[in-house]
């Protein structure tokens, strides 16, 4: 399967647990996007990352969430503590390096569901 | 303003019909413009992308953008129920690789 890869597709945490959501992007891909949907809104933009480097981490909320794309594996978005309102959809997309070249494809998704 | 803005819908067209959805874009230095399909439960497909001017088609797809109007548009000829979906617009400011979206717009197609 050479497309973006997502696990868990599911998955279910209480309040005040963490939950771990990894990406792997599409082969040949060195870019990797977050983003969460709430039921009826739209996709919000979440980090932007490379591989060891956070390029824009401009939607992120201040506090309990952080995104990383280590050198080896998939990139992870944690999310500490998660409170009811956390529970959302989370896509997470590649896309290829260069200019000009910033058509993003998505992963699955993981569904969050804090209880 | 909204900086991506689509009418929600529903735009329902008959089977075999040409489907127009449009999206306005608020920011005049967007450089690149994306239509994205999300079937209800799944995640956002890639359908088309444009960067100039212009008409570009792909099958039954034809995406059209006027960057003096900050309007871009995606026709879907001879729509199918398959193509009932939500209709998702993205515009990447300056060149920084962010995408803003649009809420989308839901189609149905009917038989």
């Amino acid at each position: 399967n050479a497309g973006v890869m997502q696990n868990p597709r599911h998955l279910v945490r209480r309040r005040g647990q963490e939950a771990r959501l990894r990406c792997s992007p599409m082969k040949g891909h060195s870019h990797v996007y977050w983003y969460r949907q709430l039921p009826e809104e739209g996709l919000k933009f979440m980090v932007y990352l490379q591989k060891e480097n956070i390029i824009d981490e401009s939607g992120m909320p201040k506090e309990r969430f952080s995104a990383e794309f280590p050198k080896e594996g998939p990139s992870i978005l944690r999310i500490q503590q998660v409170v009811r309102g956390d529970s959302a959809a989370y896509f997470c997309a590649s896309s290829r390096a260069g200019t000009g070249s910033n058509e993003q494809y998505f992963g699955p998704g993981t569904r969050l569901t804090v209880t | 303003q909204k900086e991506v803005e689509q009418n929600s819908g529903p735009l329902s067209v008959p089977e075999g019909a040409i489907a127009s959805l449009n999206c306005t874009y608020s920011d005049r230095v967007s450089q690149s413009f994306f239509w994205y399909r999300q079937y209800s439960g799944k995640s956002p497909e890639l359908i088309m992308s444009i960067y100039s001017n212009g008409d570009k088609e792909d099958g039954r797809f034809t995406a059209q953008l006027n960057k003096a109007s900050q309007y871009v548009s995606l026709l879907i000829r001879d729509s199918q129920p398959s193509d009932s979906a939500t209709y998702l617009c993205a515009v990447e400011i300056g060149n920084n690789r962010k995408l803003i979206w649009g809420l989308g717009t839901s189609l149905a197609v009917n038989p």
